[in-house]
């Protein structure tokens, strides 16, 4: 199993610009979350899924879309880049409800 | 509101001291509290939960709701335990908040 992967590991940005980070796991999981890191400071959640067809907001949505529309697939849009949104971008999964979750590798994304 | 408090950006031990890192939770509800650990190069991965009560790698961690507290501790330091540590609390049963990490060295 390849666990969470995600694509792709590095990106600059200028400003404006819109990307899509991809992140796919085959654990059958439900749940998945995407996170962001800014220096010095702890993940914070920005979407999250319990299942296909299912999203919702975290604690930091502003400027990012998502969509889950296969179990295995739960993309991060940016559609218009702004260089407050320069962090590195976790994607996760987690079998069941408050249990532990599975971390993809990171991107690290720079807006310019 | 919910929030998670890791007092040390760095925590700096010899081989073979005692370590204990440090967590605090502010949460209304019934605590499930986690500590991350990630390790030079790797992803970040589940340590231990609070609820299974284990001892893994060496590191244990008791929850202590009159402190609000889930400090991380190890009798003996090893230089592999060397590593970014996160204390996480699940709320709403399917989210977490991670703490902003403690930075562990452990020098020969």
């Amino acid at each position: 199993n390849a666990g969470v992967t995600q694509t792709p590991k590095f990106r600059i940005l200028k400003i404006g610009q819109s990307m899509t980070l991809q992140c796919t796991q085959d654990m059958n999981h439900n749940y998945m979350y995407w996170y962001r890191q800014d220096p010095g400071m702890g993940l914070k959640l920005i979407y999250y899924s319990v299942g296909a067809g299912i999203t919702d907001k975290g604690e930091v949505p502003n400027g990012y879309n998502v969509s889950r529309s296969t179990t295995e697939d739960f993309p991060l849009r940016l559609e218009l880049a702004a260089p407050s949104q320069t962090s590195v971008y976790f994607c996760a999964s987690s079998g069941t409800s408050g249990n532990e979750q599975f971390f993809g590798p990171g991107t690290r994304l720079t807006v310019l | 509101a919910q929030r998670v408090t890791q007092p040390e950006k760095l925590l700096s031990v010899f081989k073979g001291a005692p370590v204990e890192l440090k967590c605090n939770y502010s949460y209304s509800g019934s605590p499930e509290l986690f500590w991350y650990v990630q390790y030079s190069r790797q992803r970040l991965q589940l340590l231990l939960r609070h609820i299974s009560r284990e001892s893994i790698k060496g590191f244990t961690a008791d929850l202590n709701k009159g402190e609000t507290s889930f400090h991380l501790k190890k009798p003996f330091a090893q230089e592999e335990d060397s590593a970014m540590y996160y204390c996480a609390l699940s709320y709403n049963t399917d989210k977490l908040i991670f703490g902003t990490g403690t930075r562990l060295q452990v020098f020969p």
